[in-house]
């Protein structure tokens, strides 16, 4: 079966720290990957998709970038944290050329930035 | 642009209750229609998943319901417990934005004993 793991479960930076923020699927192969904020009162926001390694979509301009080193590992970093980029982060996989297969979301990472 | 509406943003009922939440859509153009829920802190569990060929899906106390035509998806609970408080999460996969996944905000559910 399919499992995606995101790491840390909790993560308190001082602005201007570097974010690594980690992502990994197990179970399948070529993935679609995609990274999701969850700002306190408003609904999800994607942030990044993946549809192979190396291949990075971004939907909205911002501080965070992410890459996909290997098949199924999804990275959300920053070289400088704002106090905007709190929030609980979350990372989700679907299958890769099939509409009709739905998103499983991992468990996330709440970040404060302080 | 798709977007999706979810009413009522909060909801509190007594213990046994059946009870409906509703999600709305403005682009019928969906592949499909999932539920989720989220407990306080936590990551989403995926509830049902309604293709968009089909009319609704049943999951034990919970049943969905879609009709594309009008854009409107309900999620009913039947016999509702404490346990069911948690956030309900609509999201669509909508083809004319590439399959991306679209959220509503979520109805927050507060079933009391």
């Amino acid at each position: 079966s399919q499992t995606i793991h995101q790491w840390p479960a909790t993560l308190v930076q001082p602005v201007g720290s570097p974010l690594s923020l980690e992502c990994t699927v197990e179970g399948t192969s070529n993935p679609n990957l995609y990274w999701y904020r969850q700002a306190a009162g408003r609904g999800l926001q994607l942030l990044f998709y993946s549809v192979g390694i190396g291949q990075i979509s971004s939907e909205v301009p911002q501080n965070l970038s992410a890459s996909r080193p290997q098949d199924r590992q999804f990275i959300l970093s920053s070289k400088k944290l704002l106090l905007s980029d709190s929030g609980f982060y979350l990372c989700a996989w679907s299958v890769q050329g099939a509409s009709y297969y739905g998103y499983t979301f991992g468990s996330g990472t709440r970040l404060t930035v302080v | 642009k798709q977007e999706v509406t979810q009413i009522p943003a909060a909801l509190s009922v007594p213990e046994g209750e059946n009870l409906v939440l509703n999600c709305s859509f403005t682009d019928s153009a969906i592949y499909n229609l999932q539920w989720f829920r989220q407990d306080p802190g936590k990551g989403l569990t995926s509830l049902l998943l309604i293709q968009s060929s089909q009319r609704e899906q049943t999951s034990g106390r919970l049943n969905a319901s879609l009709d594309k035509s009008s854009g409107r998806s309900t999620l009913y609970i039947a016999a509702s417990q404490p346990g069911d408080s948690a956030t309900y999460l609509c999201a669509v996969k909508s083809y004319n934005q590439g399959g991306k996944l679209i959220f509503g905000q979520g109805t927050e559910l507060s079933v009391k004993p």
